[in-house]
């Protein structure tokens, strides 16, 4: 089955941690996106990669980073930098930027 | 103002009822729309896709864009209890070259 994989579902960060979400798609789509979910908010971008070895800063990039070393992957990490954490997480990808974006399950960071 | 304006509700209605529900936007570049429907602690997941004003109807969905008048609607009819779910309307910008999304319409359908 084609998708994207988020693991884990839940972590827990304690203070001064940093922690790596894993985002796993095996749709063959260029574009990666990491997106970060609080109530009653709509979805905000954090970072996004058209290619390998290529990403860029979305809405909210402080106290985050990523790589893009394959196709299939896009890691992020959020570090102790971000002051608030405690969100859901969303990874996305689509074939082309302009393109419709096909979402993982998620994974929930919260603060220990 | 935010660029999507979407009433978080929530929607509460009975099972078989037409649901419909509902964003403005306010930049008339938008070049894209779509409805994604999101369950609890899950990924969102693409119901409909279109470009253009006019009505796109997929089963017991249909999408409206009004370009002119900057407002989209996504009907449900026959609603389900399986519909209830939270639905976030979306909106492809050229110009900032990303996803705006709306804060998303919690639908909870009773039998």
């Amino acid at each position: 089955d084609g998708g994207i994989t988020q693991s884990p579902k839940y972590l827990f960060r304690k203070e001064g941690q940093n922690v790596t979400l894993s985002c796993e798609q095996n749709l063959n789509h260029d574009a990666m996106y990491w997106y970060r979910q609080d109530p009653g908010q709509g979805l905000r971008l954090i970072y996004y990669s058209q290619i390998v070895n290529d990403f860029q800063k979305g809405d909210i990039a402080e106290g985050y980073s990523v790589s893009r070393e394959k196709k299939e992957s896009f890691p992020l990490t959020v570090t102790s930098a971000q002051k608030n954490p405690t969100a859901f997480y969303l990874c996305a990808s689509s074939g082309e930027f302009d393109q419709p974006q096909h979402f993982g399950d998620g994974t929930r960071l919260s603060i220990l | 103002q935010k660029e999507v304006e979407q009433d978080p509700g929530p929607l509460s209605v009975p099972e078989g009822a037409i649901v419909s529900l509902n964003c403005t936007y306010s930049n008339s570049a938008f070049q894209y729309f779509m409805w994604y429907r999101q369950y609890s602690r899950k990924g969102p997941e693409l119901l409909m896709y279109t470009y253009s004003s006019g009505n796109k109807e997929d089963g017991r969905f249909t999408a409206q864009v009004d370009k002119s008048s900057k407002y989209i609607s996504l009907f449900i009819r026959d609603s389900q209890p399986s519909d209830s779910a939270t639905y976030l309307c979306t909106m492809f910008s050229g110009g900032y070259n990303k996803l705006i999304f709306g804060a998303g319409t919690r639908l909870a359908v009773h039998p």
